[in-house]
């Protein structure tokens, strides 16, 4: 158990809608990052949180946004869905130059 | 595009053998850390080795990073059925914004 926590495990929506991946780091992790695990395009940085605030941003979609909350869990959430969104999204935390600990990942199918 | 590339993209191997994964990288690194997938389940940390670290040994597996080549190596002794998984080298790149960026993993299979 990496301590990180991630919910729901899995997810079946149609194209077009809207969900929200939440995500619970590590006690004591004030940096929160979110990715993204398709076939074709491998594991794919999202976007990172620390302590509340945007630190970095990687290949997420503008119909992607995420925020991270005062008690420091996050939420990812992905609107206007299509098929190839269809994916395994992880949440992991850690510092900087530290060990990053994963969730066990929100699988996302949209039909 | 990947930072981290790992070698081969395959591997099958019987039980008790030792089994090797490699993977480069393009730019300077403050570390390299290697992780575990089990099929359609989520990212088990293995090892981290800093850019100042030649060579780490956790159990059964053996780290070593060769910067000058951006180059790195997972090395599992006696392989055993369970450790049948994708393996992942992530780079924490200088000037990245610590994101990790990870490699296209290799699939090891371990025959019992």
């Amino acid at each position: 158990d990496s301590g990180v926590t991630q919910t729901p495990k899995h997810l079946i929506t149609a194209t077009g809608q809207r969900v929200t991946l939440r995500c619970s780091p590590r006690s004591g992790d004030l940096s929160v990052y979110w990715y993204q695990q398709s076939l074709d395009q491998g594991l794919q940085f999202l976007i990172q949180y620390y302590n509340g605030e945007e630190r970095a941003k990687g290949n997420i979609l503008e119909r992607f946004s995420a925020q991270q909350f005062p008690d420091l869990h996050s939420e990812l959430n992905l609107s206007s869905l299509e098929l190839g969104d269809s994916a395994l999204y992880f949440c992991a935390s850690g510092g900087s130059g530290n060990t990053i600990y994963f969730g066990e990942g929100s699988w996302l199918t949209v039909v | 595009s990947q930072q981290g590339e790992e070698d081969p993209q395959a591997l099958s191997i019987q039980e008790g053998e030792n089994a090797t994964m490699n993977c480069s990288y393009k730019t300077s690194i403050n570390n390299l850390q290697w992780y575990r997938q089990n099929s359609g389940r989520g990212l088990v940390h293995l090892i981290l080795i800093r850019s100042n670290e030649r060579e780490k040994h956790s159990g059964r597996l053996r780290v070593t990073l060769d910067t000058s080549k951006k180059s790195s190596s997972l090395l599992i002794t006696a392989s055993r059925a369970a450790d049948t998984a994708s393996y992942f080298c992530a780079t924490d790149a200088r000037n990245a914004g610590n994101m990790l960026t990870f490699g296209g993993g290799t699939r090891l299979m371990v025959k019992p």
